[in-house]
């Protein structure tokens, strides 16, 4: 069965770090590009990063560029985000989420892990 | 780049058949064909109902239809049942210089 778990959330500091982890199994992972998307507390859903196939090309919205960094090791089938100097509007549930080739739509999510920035 | 529009709630009663619309531009919903639409209940994660306007991934159910004229796409839930009553939101990809997929604002679909 093809599943996305996500780990690694918590309560971070501003200006603190966090790495969120997303580990995948029951497909081929390398073949996949892969997107992080959250959702604040009783929000709507916000694209954040994606990240192709290979890890040679990511993409961020401008909320997070140059905070937050996409990566993954497809020797470990696992998606990261690294998030560095947080930012009380981070505060959210990560999801990883699969992209269906060719079709930018988003067809496995995983189960989402809830970030919040405080100090 | 603001949300896409929807409306914050739509309500129908079983077996009626009710349309959520999901409003953009000419950048992202008019511009492209790749409009989906997921499903959220309270505490879950979305799953993929429509993709590319009018396409149902295998296992979502028939009643369940995409469409789009100019900047606005449409879902139709049809035939409406208890357990469609949940949050929905369309996405489309956006040649926005800001990010590369912009989501609705949600609805919330109430079962009466």
């Amino acid at each position: 069965e093809v599943h996305l778990v996500e780990s690694g959330g918590g309560l971070v500091q501003p200006g603190g770090s966090l790495r969120l982890s997303c580990a995948a199994s029951g497909f081929t992972f390398s073949s996949h590009w892969m997107h992080w998307v959250r959702q604040a507390p009783g929000k709507g859903l916000v694209w954040v990063s994606w990240i192709s196939s290979t890890g040679s090309s990511s993409y961020y919205a401008d909320s997070v560029k140059g905070r937050f960094t996409i990566s993954r090791d497809n020797a470990k089938n696992t998606l990261y985000l690294q998030m560095n100097s947080p930012r009380a509007e981070d505060t959210a549930v990560y999801y990883c989420a699969r992209e269906i080739a060719t079709y930018k739509a988003f067809d496995i999510w995983g189960q989402g892990t809830m970030v919040t920035v405080s100090s | 780049q603001s949300a896409l529009t929807q409306p914050a709630s739509v309500s129908g009663s079983p077996g009626q058949s009710i349309t959520i619309s999901c409003t953009g531009t000419s950048s992202d919903v008019g511009g492209y064909n790749y409009v989906s639409w997921y499903q959220q209940h309270p505490g879950k994660a979305p799953k993929l109902m429509i993709y590319d306007v009018t396409n149902r991934p295998s296992g979502v159910s028939n009643r369940f239809s995409g469409s789009k004229s100019g900047n606005t796409a449409s879902l139709t839930i049809s035939g409406l049942q208890a357990e469609d009553e949940a949050d929905y939101y369309c996405t489309s990809y956006t040649s926005s210089s800001t990010l590369d997929y912009v989501f609705g604002t949600g609805t919330k679909v109430t079962v009466l």
